[in-house]
């Protein structure tokens, strides 16, 4: 059973910096795409960042480029992503995502599982 | 940025209606690289189609996704109680963007 676990949200002081894991477990890692998705309290989902299955592949939305770094380790099945000079806008449920599917054509594919996210706070 | 607009913003049906939400996208979608959201409170969003037409597993037979370029379409054929909820669709490709959602609300 795919499971994904995120760990690292918390309450923190604008301009600060915060990382979020993501432990993966039940299926091959290296073989998928992953991502983070935001959710603000009340909203609508927001893409944050995605890697592709062998690291070399980033895209960020323009709302966080500069500032997050998505990132995987390999050897520990975990995703991560490195929040800096954080904002108050920033404030929402943080979800890790894995693809549906292995996708070889280098695009980033569709999200099919879920974790259940980490809560990150913004607030002076 | 490949901008999706859903709409209606909400749609107000009763169990046994049919449901037809429309997501619009600003820049054609590579290869239908479009899915479909579930989203209750206190969840998880679920995938229901991706592909812009194909049911993910386990996904009910009353949910039909169509469409390309850049028009989609996802329809409930028939409500069931449980599909009241909120629903995204998503296109990926070189980036990801997700509609504003469409809430699918008991009349």
């Amino acid at each position: 059973e795919v499971q994904l676990v995120e760990s690292g949200g918390g309450v923190v002081r604008p301009g600060g910096s915060l990382r979020l894991s993501c432990a993966a477990s039940g299926f091959t890692f290296d073989d998928f795409g992953m991502s983070w998705v935001r959710q603000a309290p009340g909203k609508g989902l927001e893409w944050v960042a995605s890697i592709n299955w062998n690291g070399r592949s980033t895209a960020y939305a323009d709302s966080v480029k500069g500032r997050f770094t998505i990132s995987r380790d390999k050897a520990k099945n975990f995703l991560d992503l490195q929040m800096n000079g954080l904002r108050t806008e920033d404030t929402a449920l943080y979800y890790c995502a894995r693809e549906y599917q292995y996708d070889s054509s280098g695009y980033f594919g569709p999200l099919g599982n879920w974790g259940q996210g980490t809560l990150v706070t913004v607030s002076s | 940025e490949n901008v999706l607009t859903q709409s209606p913003g909400t749609q107000s049906l009763s169990p046994g209606e049919r449901a037809t939400l429309s997501c619009r996208a600003s820049q054609r979608v590579i290869s239908s690289y479009l899915a479909w959201y579930q989203q209750k409170p206190g969840q998880a969003p679920r995938l229901l189609i991706y592909g812009a037409s194909r049911r993910a597993t386990g996904i009910p037979d009353r949910f039909t996704g169509s469409g390309s370029g850049t028009d989609f379409t996802l329809t409930i054929s028939r409500l069931e109680p449980e599909d009241f909820a909120v629903y995204y669709c998503l296109q990926s490709g070189t980036s990801l963007t997700f509609g504003g959602g469409t809430r699918v609300e008991f009349k």
